[in-house]
């Protein structure tokens, strides 16, 4: 079946620096998703890309689709404590239909030392 | 103000003992889904609808059970099967391949 890693597992960072996660995935996806949880919450819908090399920014996160749709990454610039949290990757399928159930990653552990 | 809710936020079951998570949306989401996550780990899918009156497992769907009644309501029971159900369990529903919206979870713990 579909799999989709992710790395780092953890990433410990001091306040300012980047950071980055990579998910790729064993199948080509019809679109990827990201995901944010807090500690101790749910995970929040981020963002989706859908196009060959699409590339989108929200402020300081920057979002990569690879141009052979099996590979994503996320880039925080100048981190900031408020960015503590569980990042995951989420793929669908590209053989699926309209409906689908995504895949996750396992998941990137951000620590943003102050 | 669209969401999904889920209940409770804690529950504790003892050995033996069947019990049921609730989950209800009103973003009018025809796709709900049930992930299974533990400590440090990612989210393991353990059934999902995509229409009322029918419903698929998942990776992790043995010892437990769900029904899709309701369009809005998609509930779970973890049965006494289940040998190591102490773990957070997320509801979420989706409009098609959209971004899921998730719940906040029940947190269960077996006594």
């Amino acid at each position: 079946g579909q799999q989709v890693m992710q790395i780092p597992q953890y990433q410990h960072v001091q306040e300012g620096e980047d950071f980055t996660t990579y998910c790729n995935s064993s199948t080509t996806l019809s679109n990827i998703q990201w995901y944010k949880q807090r500690p101790g919450g749910h995970p929040v819908f981020l963002i989706q890309l859908v196009k060959s090399g699409e590339v989108k920014k929200q402020k300081r996160l920057t979002f990569q689709f690879g141009e052979a749709k099996k590979n994503s990454s996320l880039h925080i610039t100048a981190t900031q404590t408020t960015d503590v949290g569980t990042y995951f990757c989420a793929g669908f399928n590209a053989g699926g239909t309209s409906y689908g159930k995504l895949t996750f990653g396992q998941g990137t552990i951000l620590t943003v030392h102050p | 103000d669209g969401g999904i809710t889920q209940s409770p936020k804690y529950l504790f079951r003892k050995e033996g003992q069947n019990v049921t998570l609730s989950c209800e949306q009103n973003l009018n989401h025809d796709a709900m889904y049930w992930y299974r996550q533990d400590p440090g780990q990612g989210l393991r899918l353990i059934y999902y609808s995509q229409i009322v009156n029918d419903f698929q497992k998942g990776d992790i769907a043995e010892g437990y059970s769900v029904s899709r009644e309701k369009k809005e309501s998609f509930p779970l029971t973890v049965t006494s099967a289940q040998k190591n159900p102490t773990a957070f369990y997320l509801c979420a529903s989706s409009y098609r391949t959209y971004g899921y919206t998730f719940g906040s979870g029940t947190r269960l713990t077996v006594v």
